[in-house]
């Protein structure tokens, strides 16, 4: 059984520059939820894929935006960064929305603002 | 807001049993407990789950107190691997798209 990975592992981009994360989920799982984790504090939840569509989003602002593929991959994409969105990015998957089965998180995406 | 509230930090010697409590008062009947713990520089990894019965796995044993507000994670016999974050979430079932409400957790400090 594969569990969910997450590419890149570290990332360095400057204030205003834009930047795509991607996360492959466990095999028989189809939907992938995205958390970001701030230094010393726990995960905040930025958003849910279902079957291609956004299904649930935290409070975040619209330049955070995502994508989910056939093969139930997805993307987290952020426009004009911010020093703030330094931060740890984790995707996490399930086999259905609400299912009572956990949640599996990757290792997560380091992303640095400079 | 997270539903729970934990110690920020406990200590425990190598061998010994970690017990570590989780405070969820106002939990409602169709709500789980979930407990995950994050290793530095890695992603939560799944402990275990209840609604109100105990129950135990290969990893731990979760306690939950009979009206529900509170309960225990206990890992049977701590090793230095097991020096971690712990939180502990409460989610309803079949909640649809209802995100995992992360805390601060429990640092837990496993010691030689």
């Amino acid at each position: 059984e594969t569990g969910v990975t997450q590419s890149p592992t570290h990332l360095i981009k400057t204030r205003g520059q834009q930047v795509t994360l991607r996360c492959s989920s466990q095999s028989g799982h189809n939907t992938v939820s995205w958390y970001q984790q701030a230094l010393g504090q726990g995960p905040q939840f930025i958003f849910q894929y279902y079957r291609e569509e956004e299904n649930g989003r935290g409070n975040f602002p619209p330049r955070f935006s995502g994508l989910q593929f056939p093969n139930y991959s997805s993307e987290l994409n952020v426009n004009a960064l911010e020093l703030d969105d330094s931060a740890l990015y984790l995707c996490a998957s399930s086999p259905l929305p609400g299912s009572n089965q956990p949640q599996h998180f990757g290792d997560g995406t380091r992303l640095s603002i400079l | 807001d997270a539903k729970t509230t934990q110690p920020p930090s406990m200590d425990c010697a190598e061998g010994r049993a970690a017990n570590l409590p989780c405070n969820h008062s106002t939990i409602s009947g169709n709500e789980y407990v979930y407990w995950y713990r994050q290793i530095h520089s890695q992603g939560p990894q799944y402990i275990i789950h209840g609604l109100k019965n105990n129950e135990t796995n290969e990893m731990a044993s979760l306690i939950i107190t009979e009206d529900r507000k509170s309960s225990t994670l206990i890992l049977p016999h701590a090793t230095l691997r097991d020096t971690a974050v712990y939180y502990c979430i409460v989610r309803a079932r079949n909640s649809g798209n209802t995100p995992l409400v992360f805390g601060k957790g429990t640092r837990l400090s496993v010691i030689a």
